[in-house]
Formats: C-alpha cells, structure tokens, sequence
C-alpha cells in the first residue's frame, strides 16, 4: 500500500520570499513521484516528476523537488515566489500500474 | 489534440436520480481512472481502466460503475445518487507509470 502526507493544509508566505511544500511518502515498491498544481475551478496540471536518475528535478517555472530516498521525502521548493503562484499544490505516489495516490494538499497563498 | 474532456461541466441532481459523467482521451493511452475530489481530502480514486474491457475498483468505489469498450471512452455512472456523492469529479489518463493528465472536471451537487 502507499500513502502521502502533506502536512501543511495552508502556508502564506509573501511575494519574492522562499517556500517549502512538504511531502512525505510511504510505499512498498520503488514510487514514482510528482506534483500537481491546481489553479481556483480547473483540473490539475504536472509541474514536476520524478521517475528516476537525478533526485533533483526542476520545472520550467522554477519550482524543484528532491527526491530522498532515505527520508521518503518530495519536498516542493522554490525561492522566490509569484503572486502567480497562488495554488493549491498536491504531492502523488505512483509504483505499480499507474495508479496514484494523491497527498490531501497544500494551499499556496502568496501575498503582496 | 483536445486532451482529455469531461462533460458536463456542472451537474445538479436529486437523490435517487441516475446519471452519467462521460470521459474521452485522444492520447491513445491504455490507463484511464476516475477521482473525486473534496475539501480536505485531496483526490480519492473511484475506479481505474489499464485497457478496453477491463476496470478495477480503486479507493471509493461504492456507488459508482465503469466500463471501458473503446480506448477512448471511460464513462462514470451513478445509478442512484446520495447526497454523500456532492462533489468535484476528475477523470485522468496515461501510460506506462508516468504522467497523468486530467481533464476539467465536473461539479455535481446531489440535493
């Protein structure tokens, strides 16, 4: 079985400051990880993925993860954020069959 | 290519009533799902497809049934709904372990 924790339902921060979303993850199998960015009444879109090879993965607007194995971790960072990037956030584990199990979220809320 | 579309796009129903929420990829990917998702709770599967004429249940099942005939097609049908099933629902394909993709999303209330 698998599972995802995020424990952070909220977190404010202010515009051009740096952020850190927590995921955390358990599973049996070797995972496949990513995170999803929903926008306010739309689905949800990949911003990043990990799947193998360097546990340091980038998105095009700047956002990374790291991928530790040791703490079964998938944290979201990026260090200086938008107003932009005002979004709720969700951390998914995948290893076997495409199914993904989804974390429960994380509301990005960047203020002026 | 148009994704992956969802209609309707909003939905209100009384309880008992049936209806189908319809799901269509032109990706050619053989792995389909359906989510639903509710305040707090991220996103819970329902049921999931890796192929035409096979489905499996996922997380939250109950009150809820699939079929698959085409690729292309993945329909949800709730044959009588609750007002438990209020909610966002997200259907999603892909393939081979990587990423999903997802459609818009359809709001249904159940008064």
């Amino acid at each position: 079985a698998q599972s995802v924790t995020q424990l952070d339902s909220q977190v404010p921060v202010f515009e051009e400051a740096p952020v850190e979303l927590r995921c955390n993850y358990s599973s049996s199998v070797s995972v496949y990880l990513f995170w999803y960015v929903q926008y306010p009444n739309q689905g949800l879109q990949l911003l990043l993925k990990y799947l193998s090879g360097s546990t340091l993965v980038e998105s095009i607007n700047g956002f990374e993860a790291e991928f530790n194995k040791s703490q079964t971790s998938f944290h979201l960072r990026k260090p200086s954020v938008h107003i932009s990037d005002t979004a709720e956030y969700f951390c998914a584990v995948g290893g076997g069959g495409n199914k993904l199990t989804f974390g429960t979220g994380t509301q990005l809320k960047v203020e002026l | 290519n148009a994704g992956v579309t969802q209609t309707p796009k909003f939905q209100v129903l009384k309880t008992g009533q049936s209806m189908t929420l319809q799901c269509a990829q032109d990706m050619n990917h053989e792995y389909m799902s359906w989510y639903r998702q509710d305040p707090g709770m991220g996103l819970r599967l329902i049921h999931y497809s890796v192929g035409a004429g096979i489905t499996d249940q996922g997380e939250v099942p109950n009150g809820y049934n699939v079929s698959r005939s085409t690729t292309e097609d993945f329909p949800l049908r709730l044959l009588s709904a609750a007002p438990s099933q209020t909610s966002v629902y997200f259907c999603a394909s892909g393939q081979n372990n990587n990423e999903q993709f997802f459609g818009p999303g359809t709001r249904l209330t159940v008064l």
